[in-house]
């Protein structure tokens, strides 16, 4: 069946512009992750969503970001004003959700390059 | 709170010998732990995980791990190396079911020919 995909595959933009980057998860799972894969950093957890409420924000770099999900499917992450330090990989995973011992399906990411 | 240590971020074998990957994790709960796979360009591919039960875990493309509570370790091993398997190799811990992964920095595994 078809996995998690995500768009657009490369995104570059210029300092100071607003990105959005689109997450479509496996139909049927309703927990959604979003990740950052960078040199410096390494993977870092962003936010999870279980349906459409994201319990978990912990992990968003500044009030420059923000993420929403809707009709507990796809998700947008949303930069802000970008920076040089956002340029990375992005990554979403989606999962079964409550009651699963919850392996999380990665897409292929996409990368944000900022100049 | 989670954390993972890879010690390393470079390991080379020659095809046909054995891999072993080191994992140690730190968590406050019993952990679920998972190795991923990532090769260039890609995203990241499950290839074995631990929740609960058996302690030594079979994976795809003959990777195994072995969960070991005293050692707080889960190291990836493969008997015998493929030119196939080099590409990044991830181990993560989770805090139990719905929460989120925190990952190694990660181990970059060559096979010489």
């Amino acid at each position: 069946g078809a996995g998690v995909s995500q768009s657009p595959s490369n995104k570059v933009t210029e300092k100071g512009k607003d990105v959005e980057l689109r997450c479509d998860p496996i139909s049927g799972h309703t927990a959604l992750y979003w990740y950052r894969q960078s040199l410096g950093q390494g993977l870092e957890f962003l936010i999870y969503f279980q349906g459409n409420s994201a319990p978990d924000k912990s992990g968003l770099p500044s009030d420059r970001f923000s993420a929403e999900r809707t009709g507990g499917s796809v998700s947008t992450l949303t930069i802000q004003r970008t920076q040089q330090e956002d340029s990375a990989v992005y990554l979403c995973a989606s999962s079964l959700g409550p009651g699963d011992p919850d392996t999380q399906y990665f897409g292929p990411g996409t990368r944000l390059t900022v100049l | 709170a989670q954390s993972v240590t890879q010690l390393g971020s470079h390991v080379s074998v020659s095809e046909g010998a054995l891999v072993l990957l080191r994992c140690n994790y730190s968590s406050s709960v019993p952990p679920y732990l998972f190795w991923y796979v990532q090769y260039p360009n890609q995203g990241l591919q499950l290839l074995l995980k631990y929740t609960t039960g058996a302690t030594l875990v079979k994976g795809i493309n003959g990777f195994e791990a072995e969960f070991k509570k005293s050692e707080t370790s889960f190291h990836l091993t493969k008997p015998s190396a493929h030119m196939s398997d080099a590409a990044e190799y991830f181990c993560a811990v989770k805090a139990g079911a719905n929460s989120k992964l925190t990952f190694g920095k990660g181990i970059t595994l060559s096979v010489r020919p």
